[in-house]
């Protein structure tokens, strides 16, 4: 009964391989976000999305492409990978009460 | 200049020792403070939640706002090894908002040892 849970967990491919990461949760939430940790830790926002309705789209690549076919739903499609996008993709999603985030246990992407 | 900063550490302290976490941050428009700990290979979760100025304790951990310095903490009493994480705090500027965004300091990263 995991509340948010995204797969997979572990992600190792080649440069320029189109990969996709995906995201569910059943909390019953209406928005879910993409975060992007880098190697020290720093969490940056990517991605919003409030009931399948793109609100936030930071400066992200346009190689990256999110998709929410329900609410229930996040998934995250990468084409080109590039050695700069190593680093661990998390989702999470939000009741809506002032910021409380709910996380997934993140997927580890290692460009090769 | 960032909008939110705080030290990465390395912290190591001796078990039962009294852990101070601190983050500043520069836009006075928010209103929002979340403590979140992500353990190792884990995603971050909620810790303490804070609404404007002020303390809030939940047991062990006691959050601290101070709005006119724009300074936040978080103080972790009787610490134990099971404390051993990164702390990273977060605030929002959104009121009750889904739309909202939260500003992440980096993480300060606690040992305690036994």
């Amino acid at each position: 009964d995991t509340a948010v849970s995204q797969t997979p967990k572990y992600l190792v491919t080649q440069m320029g391989n189109d990969k996709s990461i995906k995201c569910e949760q059943n909390l019953g939430h209406d928005t879910m976000y993409w975060y992007k940790q880098d190697s020290k830790k720093f969490l940056k926002i990517m991605f919003s999305y409030n009931n399948k309705e793109l609100i936030i789209n930071e400066t992200v690549p346009n190689r990256f492409s999110p998709k929410s076919p329900d609410k229930a739903h996040l998934n995250l499609h990468i084409n080109s990978l590039e050695l700069g996008d190593s680093a661990v993709y998390f989702c999470a999603s939000t009741p809506g009460t002032g910021g409380k985030l709910f996380f997934g246990s993140g997927t580890q992407l290692s460009v090769l | 200049q960032k909008e939110v900063e705080q030290d990465p550490g390395p912290l190591s302290v001796p078990e039962g020792a009294i852990v101070s976490l601190n983050c500043t941050y520069s836009n006075s428009a928010f209103q929002y403070f979340m403590w979140y700990r992500q353990y190792s290979r884990k995603g971050p979760e909620l810790l303490m939640y804070t609404y404007s100025s002020g303390n809030k304790e939940d047991g062990r951990f006691t959050a601290q706002v101070d709005k006119s310095s724009k300074y936040i903490s978080l103080f972790i009493r009787d610490s134990q090894p099971s404390d051993s994480a990164t702390y990273l705090c977060a605030m929002s500027d959104q009121a009750g908002s889904t739309l909202g965004r939260l500003y992440f300091g980096r993480g300060t990263q606690l040992t305690v040892w036994p």
